[in-house]
Parts: structure tokens; sequence; C-alpha cells
């Protein structure tokens, strides 16, 4: 399968905790997104990178949360100090151009803060 | 911020009826106008996507119309199929190929 993977597909934590999720974008794809999909909501641009560089972050993103794409592979997506308000699904995009409108998303890694 | 605003929230379709789902945009310009199909426990997925300087564009049974001066575009689905049943957003697209999408639409397609 040469889709976008992420792991893991579940987690659940308790508040406080840190936890880590793994993205693995399709294999030529120079750019990588993080975005955070609540329930009954649309997909919330958290950050991407373009290869190794991660060029934009939203005010979503606090501080607790940081992304990392070493050698512009694959991306892990850090929460520290877990709290409820995280519970969400957290979706990782890549794609290889711009200016078309498509991003190949990964399932999703669902997140519950208990 | 941009804002899209989508709707309806829901959708309940006669299969083979037609589905129509509408989204405005605010202020800036944007690169692309897609449209994104979530099945549940799955990513979104493209379906179809427009250039603004394009004002129709069809695959298959499915249509985008865009409106550049009303800032409005639509998605139709026609001979809607119990197989469309699934979550509808609309996006612009940022420089970057950054996304904004807007609630989304439940569709649902009654054999």
């Amino acid at each position: 399968d040469t889709g976008v993977s992420q792991d893991p597909r579940h987690k659940i934590t308790k508040r406080g905790q840190n936890v880590t999720f793994r993205c693995d974008p399709i294999s030529e794809h120079n750019r990588l997104y993080w975005y955070r999909q609540t329930l009954g909501q649309g997909p919330e641009f958290l950050t991407y990178f373009q290869n190794e560089a991660q060029l934009e972050k939203s005010r979503l993103l606090s501080d607790r949360f940081s992304a990392e794409r070493p050698k512009g592979s694959f991306s892990t997506l850090e929460i520290q100090r877990t709290e409820q308000g995280d519970s969400a699904m957290y979706l990782c995009a890549s794609s290889l151009f711009v200016g078309t409108g498509e991003l190949f998303f990964g399932e999703g890694s669902r997140l519950t803060v208990l | 911020q941009q804002q899209v605003k989508q709707s309806p929230q829901s959708l309940i379709v006669q299969k083979g009826g037609i589905s129509i789902i509408n989204c405005a945009y605010e202020n800036t310009a944007f690169d692309y106008f897609p449209w994104y199909q979530q099945f549940p426990g799955k990513g979104p997925a493209l379906l179809i996507a427009i250039r603004p300087d394009v004002s129709e564009k069809k695959e298959g049974r499915f249509t985008i119309s865009f409106n550049k001066s009303a800032k409005q575009f639509s998605l139709h689905i026609m001979d809607s199929q119990p197989g469309d049943s699934a979550t509808y957003f609309c996006a612009v697209e940022t420089s970057g190929s950054r996304l904004t999408f807007g609630e989304g639409t439940q569709l649902t397609v009654n054999p």
C-alpha cells in the first residue's frame, strides 16, 4: 500500500500524559500536513512541512504541540500534558504539487483524553 | 482568518435524485476550490476540484458550479446512489496548498 499511513490509529490516555503520533507520507511527496478534526467538524489546519522545513503553524498549535519531520520523510506530532480538549482525530496528509487542491489524507489517529 | 460556510448541514435524498451542497467563502483570492468526501473511519479524499477561472467542471455524476462574483461554489451529485452516503466538505486552497474546510454536509441517500 503506498498511501499515507498513521500510527497509532487509536490512543487513549490520561490527562497530563504526553502522546506522539507518527505519519508516513506517500514516498515521493515533499509536502506534509497535520490537521485536527473533531466530531461533526471539518479538518482544521495545524501545520505543514516542505521537506524537513516547517513552513507554517496555525494559532491552534499551542506550545504543548510540536511537530517534526526529520530528513523530510516521516513526521511526528507530539502533544505534551494532554488536556481533554485535545481529544480529536489527528489527520496527516501529503502532496506533491501545489495549486491543485489535492491532499492525500491518512486514516487518522484518534486521541481520547480521559 | 478565512471562513468557508457550507450548507446544508445534513441532506437526505432518494436514490436517483440530485444532491446539492453549497459553499460560500470570504475575502482573499484562493488558488483552488476542492470538494472532499469522507466515509466514517476514513480520512477525507478529493472528489473534484475547480480553478477560479472556470465556471463549471463535471466528472461523471459530480459537477462543481463556481460563481466568482458571488464567492460561492456548489457540488451537484446527479443520480445519487446509496454508496454516495458520506460527509462532504468544501474547501479553499491558499498558498502552500493549505486547505481551509467547511463544516461538512452529511449526505444520506435512501435506497
